[in-house]
């Protein structure tokens, strides 16, 4: 079944620089990849999405880029902000047990210094 | 978003004692899942459903159960709470068609002492 690593786990980086966290996925077929964002004590939140047929997307300071060949996908931050520090997760909707369903990674933990 | 709905927000129970977490969402979803989060760990699914009589096992469900009682409705339920199933418990729902992500509730927050 699908497996997804993530990296790094913790990641801290100065006020306005860029950071960039990267994840791995095993089974070729899967085609969707969200991001999510969780703050202190609440849910995680989709924050942007890439599918199969895409290599990359923006959405304004969030960018995400997918690499089929290589089975791996990254989340771009750029000009980082204060609110930007929270636990990132990644995702791959793959096939598990028998039935398609999201895999998550382990989470990184981005703390913005200011 | 109040379109995903877990109750109660915050617990504290009794090691051996039964408790039951509740999901109810407006979004229309067919698909539910629980999953359980522990400090410093991602992820982990407890139980998934597809539609009301689907229901099925992801990967930690040993000490769980749940109910699908309805397409908007999901329970789960801990038979005799242990302390180490204090964590955090998030239910999540999706559309059953096309490539979309997950709508979180906003989570309940378990102490077993």
């Amino acid at each position: 079944g699908e497996n997804v690593e993530q990296h790094p786990s913790t990641l801290s980086v100065q006020e306005g620089d860029s950071a960039v966290i990267k994840c791995t996925y095993s089974d070729s077929a899967s085609n969707y990849f969200p991001w999510y964002k969780q703050e202190l004590g609440k849910r995680p939140q989709l924050i942007i999405d890439i599918r199969s047929n895409v290599g990359e997307k923006k959405d304004q300071r969030i960018a995400v880029t997918l690499n089929k060949t290589a089975k791996h996908f990254s989340l771009h931050i750029t000009e980082t902000q204060p609110e930007d520090s929270a636990v990132y997760f990644c995702a791959a909707k793959g096939y598990t047990e028998g039935a398609q369903k999201l895999v998550f990674g382990q989470g990184t933990r981005l703390t913005i210094n200011p | 978003d109040a379109d995903v709905t877990q109750t109660p927000r915050n617990r504290i129970t009794k090691t051996g004692k039964r408790i039951m977490l509740e999901c109810s969402q407006t979004k229309g979803h067919d698909r539910m899942y629980w999953y359980r989060q522990d400090p410093g760990l991602g992820l982990r699914l407890i139980y998934y459903s597809f539609d009301v009589k689907d229901i099925n096992k992801g990967e930690i469900s040993d000490g769980y159960s749940v109910s699908r009682q309805a397409q908007a409705k999901f329970s789960l339920s801990l038979e005799s709470a242990i302390p180490n199933q204090t964590a955090l418990y998030f239910c999540a729902t999706s559309t059953g068609t096309g490539n979309y992500g997950y709508t979180f509730g906003s989570g309940t927050r378990l102490t077993v002492v």
